[in-house]
């Protein structure tokens, strides 16, 4: 079946930086694109960027543009958030998602990231 | 871009039906079919409910519905079940590749 799994949650420092990966199983992971998306505690998600799986191509959202770097493995089927210079406003969970066409069929089940001094 | 605009709270009895409007601008919902909706229950991922603004993923209950009028989107859950109650979110594509989400409302099942 179809899976996403991320990797763990993490507790940094501010101005750190902290690589979240994103395991894709289950289809032939360069036929979607990857999403990443941020949910602030009690905060609806927020979107940050996509990477196409084939190619490697980025968009990011503006808000995000320079701070976040995404990447992709496609031998070993698995996409990459880095987040840099992390802030206190960075806590939140993290999500990637799969799209199809233009909505988020697949979920990971999102990584806590907490950054405190 | 700016988050769509949804109420904070929605709710309504077992067996009533509740509407939600998602309202965002002709660079997105009023300009794209690409409209999805998702459930969210404390503690878990979203949940792809509705897509293409009225397509349901197969093992979603046809209790929910989705339409769009214009620059606002509107999610319809009829027959309210207790599980039914969570937090629903909108989202659009957008211009220059992008997505938006919705500010997100609450369904109360009373």
């Amino acid at each position: 079946q179809v899976q996403l799994v991320q990797s763990g949650a993490e507790v940094k420092k501010p101005g750190a930086s902290v690589k979240i990966s994103c395991k894709a199983s289950g289809y032939t992971f360069t036929n979607h694109y990857i999403h990443w998306l941020r949910q602030a505690p009690g905060q609806g998600p927020e979107w940050m960027g996509l990477i196409t799986t084939s190619g490697g191509d980025t968009t990011y959202a503006q808000k995000f543009q320079g701070r976040v770097t995404l990447t992709r493995e496609t031998s070993t089927s698995t996409a990459y958030l880095e987040l840099n210079s992390l802030t206190f406003e960075a806590t939140a969970v993290y999500y990637c998602t799969r799209s199809v066409g233009s909505h988020f069929d697949r979920w990971g089940q999102g990584t806590l990231v907490t950054v405190s001094s | 871009q700016s988050a769509l605009t949804q109420p904070p709270s929605a709710s309504g009895s077992p067996g009533q039906s509740v509407t939600i409007s998602c309202t965002g601008t002709s660079s997105d919902v009023g300009l794209f079919n690409s409209v999805s909706w998702y459930q969210q229950h404390p503690g878990k991922a979203p949940k792809l409910m509705i897509y293409d603004v009225t397509k349901r993923p197969s093992g979603v209950p046809d209790r929910f519905s989705g339409s769009k009028s214009g620059n606002t989107a509107s999610l319809t859950v009829s027959g309210l079940q207790a599980e039914d109650e969570a937090d629903y979110y909108c989202n659009s594509y957008a211009t220059n590749n992008n997505y938006v989400f919705g500010t997100g409302t609450k369904v109360t099942v009373l």
